[in-house]
């Protein structure tokens, strides 16, 4: 079964700092997808970005890039350059490339809740 | 940008009651999901929707669930009868294809049973 790890509860930045969260994951799978989600205090919930297990090169959206490392199946975000709107708790996710998988269904982390300081 | 919208975003019930929670997805979305969130635990996999059928459902999506969409209305989740273990913050979402993982959420819909 698929299992997704966030061991980082909170974490604390000054505004326009680089913060990096972690996340590790477990699969059966070779081919499988992995995400980052946002979900602001309003409750909204944001799709950030993702990886292809198949692709080497660390997915970028913004000032939002991943840090891929398969052999630890590792998926960490960093945020460069944070700002206020940052402060949010950011999920990680994992789907699995199965070819009878009929849609999107997610493993989530428990989330890491960032607060971004002035 | 695209919205989904969760009605209603909360519900107070006594346990053994219905209770319906309605999802009005983006528009040229096909496939629908529902996610289950207990306060300070992670989102979890309840059911995908595609075609007018359930595709998929986690051990989760108990007997007492149904999910439908008669004709292009709200997706909806019915939960009867009700059960204290059914308090959590219910999310749908949508998707334009099955495979990419882009989700779009609502802001969920409180269930509290009493």
């Amino acid at each position: 079964a698929q299992k997704v790890t966030q061991t980082q509860t909170s974490i604390s930045v000054m505004e326009k700092t680089t913060v990096t969260m972690d996340c590790v994951y477990e699969t059966q799978d070779s081919s499988y997808f992995l995400f980052w989600y946002k979900q602001t205090a309003s409750g909204e919930i944001v799709f950030l970005i993702r990886q292809d297990s198949y692709k080497k090169e660390n997915a970028t959206v913004g000032h939002y890039s991943l840090n891929f490392q398969k052999p630890k199946s590792s998926i960490g975000l960093i945020i460069t350059a944070t700002q206020i709107e940052d402060s949010a708790v950011y999920f990680c996710a994992m789907r699995e490339g199965r070819a009878n998988s009929a849609g999107n269904k997610l493993t989530f982390g428990i989330g890491t809740r960032v607060l971004v300081r002035p | 940008g695209p919205k989904v919208l969760q009605i209603p975003s909360h519900q107070i019930i006594d346990m053994g009651q219905m209770v319906t929670l309605n999802c009005d997805p983006v528009s040229n979305h096909l496939y629908f999901y529902w996610y289950k969130q207990i306060l300070g635990q992670q989102m979890e996999f309840l059911v995908n929707f595609y075609n007018g059928k359930v595709m998929e459902k986690s051990k989760l999506f108990k007997d007492q669930f149904s999910v439908e969409r008669p004709d292009g209305s709200y997706f909806t989740l019915k939960i009867q009868p009700t059960a204290l273990e059914d308090s959590a913050v219910y999310f749908c979402a949508s998707s334009l294809t099955g495979h990419t993982g882009q989700l779009y959420f609502g802001e969920g819909s409180k269930l509290t049973v009493l």
